[in-house]
């Protein structure tokens, strides 16, 4: 079956740093989502990618989906505090006959004062 | 609108009881679904629907029971609760459409602590 695989599973960077995470999907798929989790908190939609190459910006946070449609990064410039979390990339195939996504177990973003 | 809510926000069950979670969406969506986390081990699917009327097991369905009851309410049953399903339930709504417009919105979630 589809699986996505998320690297790194954890990052520190001091505040400032750059910070990348990297999605893998084992299969073509139809799109890509991102999501971030705030500690104690619940996952929040951040964005879609459909188009092969797509890229989109949102502020400090740059998401890629590759041109085979099978992998995915997500990047953000000089992080700050308020970027603390884990960030879960998910994956819909294009045979799925509903809407179901299957998650990365996520990269958890600290940040270092 | 509310979004996705769930209750209870916390639970504390003995193992071999029973309880269920409720989840309500007021967005109008056709999929719902529900997700356990464990630390580590990111987000796991249960159970989900695609549509009022139907049901379809997720990666980790035992133990397990759901119940769309409209389609606005999907209900997740545990029946004889154990030590293993202590963890974090969430519940999620998804889409109007299949590809361009199905983000998947969370409920706060319940944290089940089964001893």
């Amino acid at each position: 079956g589809q699986q996505v695989m998320q690297i790194p599973q954890y990052q520190h960077v001091q505040e400032g740093e750059d910070f990348t995470t990297y999605c893998n999907s084992s299969t073509t798929l139809s799109n890509i989502q991102w999501y971030k989790q705030r500690p104690g908190g619940h996952p929040v939609f951040l964005i879609q990618l459909v188009k092969s190459g797509e890229v989109k910006k949102q502020k400090r946070l740059t998401f890629q989906f590759g041109e085979a449609k099978k992998n995915s990064s997500l990047h953000i410039t000089a992080t700050q505090t308020t970027d603390v979390g884990t960030y879960f990339c998910a994956g819909l195939e294009p045979m799925n006959r509903d809407d179901k996504i299957i998650f990365g177990k996520g990269t958890r973003l600290h940040i270092l004062p | 609108n509310a979004g996705v809510t769930q209750t209870p926000k916390f639970q504390v069950l003995k193992t071999g009881q029973s309880m269920t979670l409720q989840c309500a969406q007021d967005m109008n969506h056709n999929s719902m679904y529900w997700y356990r986390q464990d630390p580590g081990m990111g987000l796991r699917l249960i159970y989900y629907s695609a549509s009022e009327g139907t049901t379809d097991k997720g990666e980790v369905p035992n133990g397990y029971n759901v119940s769309r009851l409209n389609k606005r309410e999907f209900s997740l049953r545990l029946e004889s609760a154990a030590p293993s399903q202590t963890s974090v339930y969430f519940c999620a709504s998804s889409g109007l459409y299949r590809e361009t417009d199905n983000e998947q919105f969370f409920g706060p979630g319940t944290r089940l602590t089964v001893l």
